[in-house]
């Protein structure tokens, strides 16, 4: 299996700019989770989809933030308007429920640097 | 709320000798899954050894060992032979919602291998 893939790899945008951050999580994993990175704050989870559904946002910073799941293979992250503050490491990664042992597997995470 | 804490911000070890990474939690919860995740210079996150609650003995994968004290409510990482290419950050994370995947994350540890 190819592992999460997340896309693009870096971005950088201008202050005002949308940005859409996009992810293709394991074949068959039924949990999809944003994480985003800072040196402040560290990893912090944004949202989470199980079978597509959204189950918590609470994470989600605010209304700028948007995510959707239209299938099983693709979730985007969406930034509208963008600012210097979002900057950060997004990470896509998922999860197979009805194991024992449920780690997640990470993406190589999206560099997102907003001038 | 809960909470992961990883008191030591940054650790030197030589190489070949053993370290320790620490690592408390803060739960109620009687069911809770313990990870620990490494994230390489080059910024991806790999999953190295899981813990669950009740599990009786402490967890091992090659040279990594989780030293887990559930009264104490720590799970800490050891790493024996270090290696150079174990330079890292460590993250100890915690599920606290079985058969999902869904991480809390701690601050982090950087540790680096000496030669």
């Amino acid at each position: 299996d190819a592992g999460v893939i997340q896309s693009p790899r870096h971005e950088v945008t201008e202050m005002g700019q949308e940005v859409t951050l996009r992810c293709k999580p394991i074949s068959g994993h039924d949990y999809l989770f944003w994480y985003r990175q800072t040196m402040m704050r560290g990893l912090e989870l944004l949202i989470y989809f199980n079978n597509n559904v959204p189950i918590d946002d609470s994470g989600m910073p605010e209304d700028r933030f948007s995510a959707k799941m239209p299938n099983a293979s693709f979730s985007t992250l969406k930034i509208q308007p963008s600012e210097p503050r979002d900057s950060a490491v997004y990470f896509c990664a998922s999860s197979s429920s009805g194991r024992w042992v449920t780690e997640a597997f990470f993406g190589q995470g999206t560099r997102l640097t907003v001038v | 709320a809960q909470k992961i804490t990883q008191t030591q911000p940054g650790m030197f070890v030589q190489e070949k000798e053993a370290v320790t990474l620490d690592c408390t939690y803060d739960t109620s919860d009687p069911s809770y899954g313990l990870f620990w995740y490494k994230q390489p210079s080059s910024g991806e996150m790999i999953f190295l050894i899981y813990q669950g609650s009740y599990d009786q003995q402490n967890a091992t994968e090659g040279r990594y060992s989780l030293n887990f004290q559930k009264a104490r409510k720590s799970a800490n990482l050891v790493i024996s032979a270090s290696q150079l290419g174990d330079s890292a950050m460590y993250f100890c994370a915690v599920s606290y919602s079985s058969n999902t995947g869904k991480l809390i994350f701690g601050q982090g540890t950087t540790l680096q291998v000496k030669p």
